[in-house]
């Protein structure tokens, strides 16, 4: 498809088990977001890619996160020993010409994460 | 550091009245703006964005901005509601200080339209 692809589109697990969650973005976006939407909250920033840069790992809340971007396409979002705080929506954007201001960011459908 | 808020966590309107959704802004420079919507377990969509320029921006689905650089908001509106517009809407700001790498969002406005 056109758009940003994320997988799974829902994920239960049990607390303390890892998880990996993909985002395909769209063909041709040099940059990549990831977020995190908690129940009644807006979006917090977690890590941006931005072609072969060193990404932007500021958002990252824990040790436990971490994110890859292959090839300067799809990423995976790597949350290790699950925590129940870690249940959220995690949503993946990219966007043309990198960061460029006026660009808006395109977003996937995102994975709705549940920690039992 | 750049801030959005949206102080309403809420807005009821009746179908074909029109609605405003309240935003906010805090930078350092000169702001680049933004508005999202989200429908029920989706991502969220791009409705319309002001760079510069005229200070009423016209975006997707009949909805518009205003852009107030002294009340530094950036309100969004449309002239007559749908029931299909009720959906969770968030505003959006990046910072020409920030080094462009990130948007900041409010904590989103629900929209609710009634028939």
């Amino acid at each position: 498809g056109a758009g940003v692809s994320q997988s799974p589109s829902n994920k239960v697990t049990e607390k303390g088990k890892d998880v990996e969650l993909r985002c395909d973005p769209i063909s041709g976006h040099t940059a990549l977001y990831w977020y995190r939407q908690s129940l009644g909250q807006g979006l917090e920033f977690l890590i941006y890619f931005q072609g072969n840069s060193a990404p932007d790992k500021s958002g990252l809340p824990s040790d436990r996160f971490s994110a890859e971007r292959t090839g300067g396409s799809v990423s995976t979002l790597t949350i290790q020993r699950t925590q129940q705080e870690d249940s959220a929506v995690y949503l993946c954007a990219s966007s043309f010409l990198g960061a460029a201001p006026n660009q808006p960011q395109h977003f996937g459908d995102g994975t709705r994460l549940s920690i039992l | 550091a750049q801030s959005v808020a949206q102080p309403e966590d809420q807005v009821n309107v009746a179908e074909g009245n029109p609605l405003t959704v309240k935003c906010t802004y805090s930078v350092s420079g000169n702001p680049y703006l933004f508005w999202y919507v989200q429908y029920p377990n989706r991502g969220l969509q791009f409705l319309l964005k002001y760079i510069t320029g005229d200070n009423l921006v016209k975006g997707s689905y009949g909805f518009e901005a205003e852009f107030n650089k002294s009340q530094t908001s950036f309100h969004l509106k449309k002239p007559s509601a749908l029931v299909s517009d009720s959906a969770l809407y968030f505003c959006a700001v990046r910072d020409i200080g920030s080094g462009y790498s990130t948007l900041t969002f409010g904590k989103g406005t629900m929209l609710l339209v009634s028939p």
